[in-house]
């Protein structure tokens, strides 16, 4: 089935050096990828989608990802981590036409002082 | 404010005792869907609506009804729960079915069945 994978279900950074959280996708057809953090008891909340328009996306918080084809990852980056970047992460997928979404199983970024 | 709302936030209850869980948008979104969340197998849909009567499964619909009478609400329904379907559960929208809408998430619902 096609999916997404994300590599590592607890990553710990320190505050100021780099995140990268991966994702790989699974799929025959160019997807639409997005990441998601989820804050202490709260909903998810976007942080960045790709759509084809660019493969180096920008979004919220600093964040960014890149889209490589010849790798099929979608890996989400921030240069320098805070404190408030403390959460869980997912990367999502979406197979178009119905938006079924396929959503990984999660990171949970810890960053030490 | 937009928002996506979900009540109850918490819910204990006993086995085989129907439950409803509402979910309410008011951004005048076509799509919604519910999810479960359980620790390490992250979000899974159990059941979507693409717009007023419109509803279809999704990875996990078994032991859950959903119904979608009005646009803004999206019920889901237990009508005999089960220990295994003790979870955190989350309802999002969007604004229509299409692969570049992102999706608005409630804040969750953490039901427990004992």
């Amino acid at each position: 089935a096609q999916s997404v994978t994300q590599l590592g279900s607890h990553v710990s950074v320190s505050e100021g050096a780099l995140v990268l959280l991966r994702c790989n996708y699974s799929s025959s057809v160019p997807p639409y990828l997005f990441w998601y953090v989820q804050y202490p008891n709260q909903g998810l909340q976007l942080l960045l989608k790709y759509t084809s328009a660019a493969t180096l996306v920008k979004g919220i918080n600093g964040f960014e990802a890149e889209f490589k084809k010849s790798e099929t990852s979608f890996h989400l980056t921030k240069p320098s981590a805070h404190m408030s970047d403390a959460a869980e992460y997912f990367c999502a997928w979406n197979s178009g036409g119905y938006q079924k979404v396929t959503f990984g199983t999660g990171t949970k970024l810890q960053v030490i002082p | 404010e937009a928002q996506v709302t979900q009540n109850p936030r918490y819910l204990i209850t006993v086995t085989g005792k129907k439950l409803t869980v509402t979910c309410s948008q008011n951004m005048n979104h076509e799509y919604m869907s519910w999810y479960r969340q359980d620790p390490g197998l992250g979000l899974r849909q159990i059941y979507y609506s693409m717009n007023v009567e419109v509803t279809d499964k999704g990875d996990v619909p078994e032991g859950y009804k959903v119904s979608r009478k009005e646009k803004r609400n999206f019920p889901l329904i237990l009508e005999s729960p089960s220990p295994n379907q003790t979870s955190l559960y989350f309802c999002a929208s969007s604004l229509a079915p299409g692969q570049t809408y992102e999706q608005y998430f409630g804040p969750g619902t953490r039901l427990t069945v004992t």
